[in-house]
């Protein structure tokens, strides 16, 4: 089994509704990374979580990291079809050079 | 936010030659590049971790002598694939580790990523 799991694999919700991506570790996490990609193009950097229970914002995209350090979700209100894209976490683990390990993706489509 | 550029987008070349990508920090110094490779509908494979001024590290199972990095200077690591084939077709993207103050030093920033065909 992978790393890091993501669920679902792929998303498809109606323009205006909420969902919840998920990022599951199997081991501790120092560093949970998200990024959106659109395919064929390289990796926008969303947010960064490094202490447990942290939360960050950024217009309707809120990510948030557990206690124990070893789950992220991400949460997008109101989608819009602009959201669509493919949404990768990544994580880093302890002193290995800051390099990070990326879980297999979700692809999200927004119907309009 | 940062900025970090790839040079070409896209290349075709024959098999047996030799293929250079560049990628630029813009608008920072990064110490820390990262090379990965992507196959369609799947994620990101780290391939090496670029260090100015230092060899690279290069993760299990990626051969060295294939895929030449050199990282010299702050701004600029370069992924060479030597004779290539055509099972290197795929998709290349680098990183730069560092950026804007407030998100630290370890966020890493992506380039856009190089498409190489091999015919």
């Amino acid at each position: 089994s992978q790393e890091l799991e993501q669920s679902p694999q792929s998303l498809i919700v109606q323009e205006g509704k909420n969902l919840t991506i998920n990022c599951t570790s199997s081991k501790t996490l120092y560093g949970l990374y998200w990024y959106k990609q659109k395919y064929g193009e390289g990796l926008i950097f969303l947010m960064m979580l490094q202490k447990g229970g942290e939360e960050k914002s950024h217009e309707k995209i809120t990510a948030k990291l557990d206690e124990k350090k070893q789950q992220s979700s991400l949460h997008i209100t109101a989608s819009q079809p602009s959201h669509a894209g493919i949404y990768l976490c990544g994580a880093r683990r302890g002193n290995q050079g800051g390099k990070l390990i990326f879980g297999q993706g979700t692809e999200l489509s927004v119907k309009p | 936010g940062a900025v970090v550029s790839q040079h070409p987008s896209w290349v075709i070349c024959k098999s047996g030659t030799s293929v250079k990508i560049e990628c630029r920090s813009l608008d920072f110094q990064a110490t820390t590049m990262f090379w990965y490779r992507q196959f369609p509908k799947q994620s990101l494979m780290l391939m090496a971790t670029s260090n100015e001024g230092s060899k690279a590290t290069y993760e299990q199972g990626v051969e060295k002598d294939k895929f030449l990095i050199n990282h010299a200077s702050l701004t600029l690591s370069t992924l060479t694939v030597t004779s290539a084939h055509p099972e290197d077709s795929s998709f290349y993207i680098c990183s730069a580790r560092g950026g804007l103050a407030g998100e630290g030093t370890d966020t890493q920033y992506f380039g856009p990523g190089t498409r190489l065909t091999v015919l």
